[in-house]
């Protein structure tokens, strides 16, 4: 059976600091998409970013960076110099190729930034 | 508008009212999906929808009934429905039952 395992409820951080959002997953399927949404108090998912299964290298996009690590079946979400509007839940998620609509999701990490 | 919108934001009901959601995307998709958000739960996909056709029900009981009439609207309606089917509602589309999903902002629903 497929899982997305968020062991962080809840993170506070002061503004400029960083901070890391972890995800571990599990999957018997050898291809397989990972994925992060934003959701903001507004409520709608924003997709942040997919990862195919084999492609492992890290990724970087502004002040996000994402580090995919097979070997540990985990895919944490690295915000660098965080600022108030980062606050929001973030969530990890996982579909394998076949049914790559059918995201499971992880029960989210509630980020608060304080200034 | 842009992207996906939904509409009423907000809505409460008796368990014994019949009331729909409304789902609209603006992105030229051709799938689109409802999800159940309960608090304390990982988000749960409830339908799908491919084409106008009805490709995924994920056990979801008879109380909720989807409807798809075109590629671009999508509803959700809603029949004598429990207090635990209170939650956050969404929506959300893609191209071609695809992996990436744009979602709207989601339907607050409180079942008193």
């Amino acid at each position: 059976a497929q899982k997305v395992t968020q062991a962080q409820t809840e993170i506070s951080v002061v503004e400029k600091e960083d901070v890391t959002l972890d995800c571990v997953y599990e999957t018997r399927d050898t291809t397989y998409y990972l994925f992060w949404y934003k959701q903001p108090p507004s409520g709608e998912l924003v997709f942040l970013i997919r990862r195919n299964s084999f492609d492992e290298q890290n990724e970087i996009s502004g002040r996000y960076s994402w580090n995919f690590q097979k070997s540990t079946s985990s895919f944490n979400f690295t915000i660098t110099a965080s600022q108030v509007v980062d606050s929001a839940v973030y969530f990890c998620a996982l579909s394998d190729m076949d049914s790559s609509y059918k995201l499971i999701f992880g029960s989210g990490t509630r980020l608060l930034v304080r200034p | 508008e842009t992207g996906v919108t939904q509409t009423p934001r907000h809505l409460v009901m008796g368990m014994t009212n019949k009331k729909s959601l409304k789902c609209e995307q603006h992105l030229g998709h051709n799938a689109m999906y409802w999800y159940k958000q309960s608090a304390k739960k990982p988000l749960e996909l409830m339908f799908v929808y491919s084409l106008e056709e009805r490709v995924e029900n994920n056990s979801v009981p008879s109380r909720f009934s989807p409807e798809c009439p075109n590629s671009s609207h999508l509803f959700l309606h809603l029949h004598t429905l429990q207090p635990e089917d209170s939650a956050l509602y969404l929506c959300a589309s893609s191209q071609d039952l695809g992996p990436v999903q744009f979602f709207g902002p989601g339907t607050r629903l409180t079942v008193l």
